[in-house]
């Protein structure tokens, strides 16, 4: 149990483009999740957390305008990477908390995105 | 301000030989701790968490962890490395009352294994 996939794994696109990549819950239902950011050999940096129908937010730094975030239900949210530019290339990785009160996240597998 | 300090940033080791991953952290308040893992190209995966009760904490592919309250520290151990463990390892706290209970992750900690 407590899967959360990632669509797509890898994407590639050019500068000026605007990406969605899809974060699931696939066997829970997820009121909380966050969005993490991480560059080579680094660690994780959390950009914001979105509540199931409400506006998310944004840690600071992150442009809120750059990185829309929609979680529209309780299985999925998306991140839109906005007029995406080379140095927007990076992982970006999903959890999910099933909000009983617990404080484990459940982390996908993450997306590659590369901006030419 | 809390925070998370993975002392050493890459750990090389022999197969079959123990290891440490150092976690140590600062908080003013109670805390829930972690280990992940991370495979190349891949997603976290949990190792094992310490939430309350009894210190030390067993996880996944023969790991365990202590969780020391007066020094702060929750290192990571296991008995006899294979070489399949060769991944980043990261320490990561959340933080009682804490805002949606953020993750607060450590820099890393990329352990080799060597035949």
């Amino acid at each position: 149990g407590a899967v959360v996939s990632q669509h797509p794994s890898r994407v590639i696109c050019k500068s000026g483009t605007s990406v969605k990549i899809e974060c699931r819950s696939l066997d829970f239902q997820a009121t909380t999740m966050f969005w993490y950011r991480q560059f080579p050999k680094k660690s994780l940096m959390l950009m914001a957390t979105s509540n199931e129908g409400s506006k998310a937010t944004y840690e600071q730094g992150v442009e809120k305008d750059k990185f829309l975030i929609n979680h529209a239900s309780l299985t999925l949210s998306t991140l839109t990477v906005t007029s995406a530019h080379p140095e927007d290339s990076s992982f970006y990785i999903c959890s999910a908390r099933t909000g009983t009160g617990a404080e484990e996240q459940y982390f996908g597998p993450g997306t590659r995105l590369t901006v030419t | 301000a809390q925070s998370v300090t993975q002392l050493d940033s890459q750990v090389p080791v022999f197969e079959e030989a123990p290891v440490e991953l150092r976690c140590n952290y600062s908080s003013s308040v109670s805390v829930y701790l972690f280990w992940y893992v991370q495979y190349p190209n891949q997603g976290l995966q949990l190792l094992l968490k310490y939430l309350s009760g009894s210190t030390l904490v067993k996880g996944i592919n023969g790991f365990e962890a202590e969780f020391n309250k007066s020094q702060t520290s929750f290192h990571l151990r296991k008995p006899s490395v294979h070489i399949s463990d060769t991944a980043e390892y990261f320490c990561a706290v959340s933080f009682y009352g804490g805002s949606q209970g953020n993750l607060i992750f450590g820099k890393g900690t990329k352990l080799s294994v060597k035949p």
